[in-house]
């Protein structure tokens, strides 16, 4: 049981909008950034978004992070067949003094 | 470029030892926090420790506390996990990881290696 909560699983056609989500509570998301992560298929993760809504250069502008109170969301527009792998969020939590993840989102591209 | 290779995974019996080793390049390795990071086959990500640029700060998940111990070696620009009294749920891909920030802070995980993989089972 993960610390952070997400759907397990996601989905969209070539060119739309999905959503990824990220639920955590006052220790975590509601008093530290919130980090997102892709993670490819055989490949080691990558991260796409810190401090809630940043983008490190070379991650491309359809992906959008934000935060709000205790929850976190991954917008992925323009949808692509590469988008397709594990997305997971992450934050330090202040109650356990270490770093905790979601559960992972495995996105589809149909 | 940031480079880091893990090294030191293999199969060992419940209640062994194993050391991993991270070779880092491509950057100050010095002045950066670093971590492991692990992923059992088939799930998802769990943080397992973190060391500050001079060691002085070091934090471990609860599963790994007792257990486990990070180090590094500035000189060398490498990154250690003693591993010890392991068990089969231990069993995973761990990476090593570059922290964005400098110091004794931890930012986000801004690189990763490829990973090493530690079975543990008899």
């Amino acid at each position: 049981q993960s610390v952070l909560t997400q759907p397990p699983s996601a989905s969209g056609t070539p060119g739309q909008k999905v959503t990824i989500s990220c639920s955590g509570s006052s220790p975590n998301i509601g008093s530290n950034y919130v980090s997102w992560y892709q993670q490819l298929p055989g490949t080691a993760p990558k991260v796409l978004i810190y401090r809630d809504n940043q983008r490190p250069s070379g991650v491309p502008d359809r992906f959008f992070g934000s935060k709000s109170g205790t929850s976190a969301s991954l917008v992925i527009s323009g949808l692509r067949s590469a988008d397709e792998a594990d997305y997971y969020c992450a934050g330090w939590d202040d109650s356990v003094n270490g770093w905790v993840f979601g559960g992972g989102t495995r996105l589809t591209v149909l | 470029e940031v480079q880091l290779v893990e090294s030191g995974g293999v199969a060992v019996q419940p209640g062994g030892s194993l050391r991993l080793s991270c070779a880092a390049s491509g950057f100050n390795f010095d002045v950066y926090t670093m971590h492991w990071v692990r992923q059992a086959p088939g799930r998802g990500l769990e943080w397992v420790s973190y060391i500050s640029m001079d060691g002085s700060t070091i934090y471990y998940s609860d599963s790994v506390r007792g257990r486990f111990a990070i180090s590094r070696d500035n000189s060398k620009s490498s990154l250690f996990l003693q591993m010890n009294s392991l068990r089969s749920e231990d069993t995973a891909f761990y990476y090593c990881t570059k922290d964005y920030c400098r110091g004794s802070t931890s930012c986000y995980f801004e690189s990763w290696g490829q990973g090493t993989l530690v079975t543990v089972s008899s």
